[in-house]
């Protein structure tokens, strides 16, 4: 079983368009975070969850806006989407302190903007 | 900014160690070093992580320095599929509001 799934796997969309990615976690960890990696292969945080609560806002554009329904989901949905948001998304979770906090990442959500 | 620094690329001979340094030499007290791959297309994969003690599990070795400024991941006898960007970083244990930086990470290429 995936430990940290995240759907879809890959997106090819139209600027202006509105999508969501949606991630989900069955390790039980308490923390979810969306990382973004783009053309240069730059891994960036973009926001943390911890217990649904927002910790970590990594000054990301306001179309984006994460929500986590409950820990074990974490979905990101993107307005208005800009050329500039073609890149891979990553989600991942952790537990404080359990496990080293040891992050698992997704297998990446591939988004093009055209 | 990162708070490490890594080579940008290495390579290894297949069945040969493989020695991936880091240089952290701001490091504070209760930071840890961390390991993570990323296999190509694929989502970054821990390896191991220490504090001061030299660790080591079924993945790889982690030789930290008396210092802490500086430590080496070793990779017993690398493989092909070992070949991958490796991430060297520090961060705080037991707060998951520390946040992960990744660097650019090393490049490592295995040759047959």
């Amino acid at each position: 079983d995936t430990a940290v799934s995240q759907t879809p796997k890959y997106l090819v969309t139209q600027m202006g368009n509105d999508k969501s990615i949606k991630c989900e976690q069955n390790l039980g960890h308490d923390t979810m975070y969306w990382y973004k990696q783009d053309s240069k292969k730059f891994l960036k945080i973009m926001f943390s969850y911890n217990n649904k609560e927002l910790i970590i806002n990594e000054t990301v554009p306001n179309r984006f806006s994460p929500k986590s329904p409950d820990k074990a989901h974490l979905n990101l949905h993107i307005n208005s989407l800009e050329l500039g948001d073609s890149a891979v998304y990553f989600c991942a979770s952790s537990q404080e302190g359990g496990s080293g906090n040891t992050i698992y990442f997704g297998e990446g959500s591939w988004l093009t903007v055209v | 900014d990162a708070k490490t620094t890594q080579p940008t690329s290495m390579d290894c001979a297949e069945g040969r160690a493989a020695n991936l340094p880091c240089n952290h030499s701001t490091i504070s007290g209760n930071e840890y070093v961390y390991w993570y791959r990323q296999i190509h297309s694929q989502g970054p994969q821990y390896i191991i992580h220490g504090l001061k003690n030299n660790e080591t599990n079924e993945m790889a070795s982690l030789i930290i320095t008396e210092d802490r400024k500086s430590s080496t991941l070793i990779l017993p006898h690398a493989t092909l599929r070992d070949t991958a960007v490796y991430y060297c970083i520090v961060r705080l244990y037991y707060s998951s509001a520390s946040k992960i930086i990744f660097g650019s990470g090393t490049r490592l290429s295995i040759r047959p």
